[in-house]
């Protein structure tokens, strides 16, 4: 079965800071894999996706994430925090015929 | 172009009192997603539609909890006999069959159950 891992639950970053955030996956195969927002009060808005191609995926407000294969990992980046970044990330994976299984997400925080 | 309206926003519950949450997909999107997603947790599939048709419903509490679509737009996920660990946040989302992954969801169904 498909599964995601954060390994981390809340990560603190200073404003200007860069930020990374990690996601491992467990597929048998090649998945299609997801980084979701969700910020205070609105609902999960997609970050940005990887379908198999380019392992490096540009994403909305900065972001991007890579892919591993040999490290079953899709870590997302963004080089300089803003504090509008304050919000809730969620990895997902998935194939096409399923529904997307998510991480149980990573709480940034975002400081002066 | 209206996104993903649920409603109600907010229900609280005794246990084992029902509730019915109502979704409203973007206009044209044929396939439709239940999530569940307990607080500080991330989201679980319930059960998924493509047009009027489940096609996965594995995750359902079938006991408790039942989902339709009859005409392949609106969607109600109702709970009998709530019990206290249902309480969650209830998420609604749409997408195209040929769009893998990217899903439009709705601000959510934030369910109390006393």
């Amino acid at each position: 079965a498909q599964s995601v891992t954060q390994p981390d639950a809340r990560v603190t970053v200073s404003e200007g800071a860069s930020l990374q955030l990690r996601c491992k996956y467990s597929y048998f195969g090649t998945p299609y894999l997801f980084w979701y927002v969700q910020y205070p009060r609105q609902g999960l808005q997609l970050l940005l996706k990887y379908y198999p191609g380019d392992p490096v995926v540009q994403g909305v407000n900065g972001f991007e994430a890579e892919f591993s294969k040999s490290n079953s990992s899709f870590h997302l980046r963004k080089a300089s925090v803003h504090w509008s970044d304050w919000a809730v990330y969620f990895c997902a994976v998935t194939d096409y015929a399923q529904g997307l299984t998510f991480g149980l997400g990573t709480r940034v925080s975002v400081f002066p | 172009e209206a996104g993903v309206t649920q409603s109600p926003r907010y229900a609280v519950l005794q246990e084992g009192q029902a509730v019915s949450f109502w979704c409203d997909p973007i206009s044209g999107h044929d396939t439709l997603y239940w999530y569940q997603q307990p607080r500080d947790q991330g989201p679980q599939l319930l059960v998924y539609f493509r047009d009027e048709a489940v096609i996965d419903n594995s995750q359902l509490p079938s006991d408790r909890f039942s989902a339709v679509r009859p005409k392949g737009t609106n969607s109600t996920l109702k709970i009998q006999s709530a019990k206290q660990g249902d309480t969650a946040t209830y998420l609604c989302a749409s997408s195209f069959a040929g769009t893998t992954g990217q899903l439009y969801f709705g601000e959510g169904s934030k369910l109390t159950v006393l």
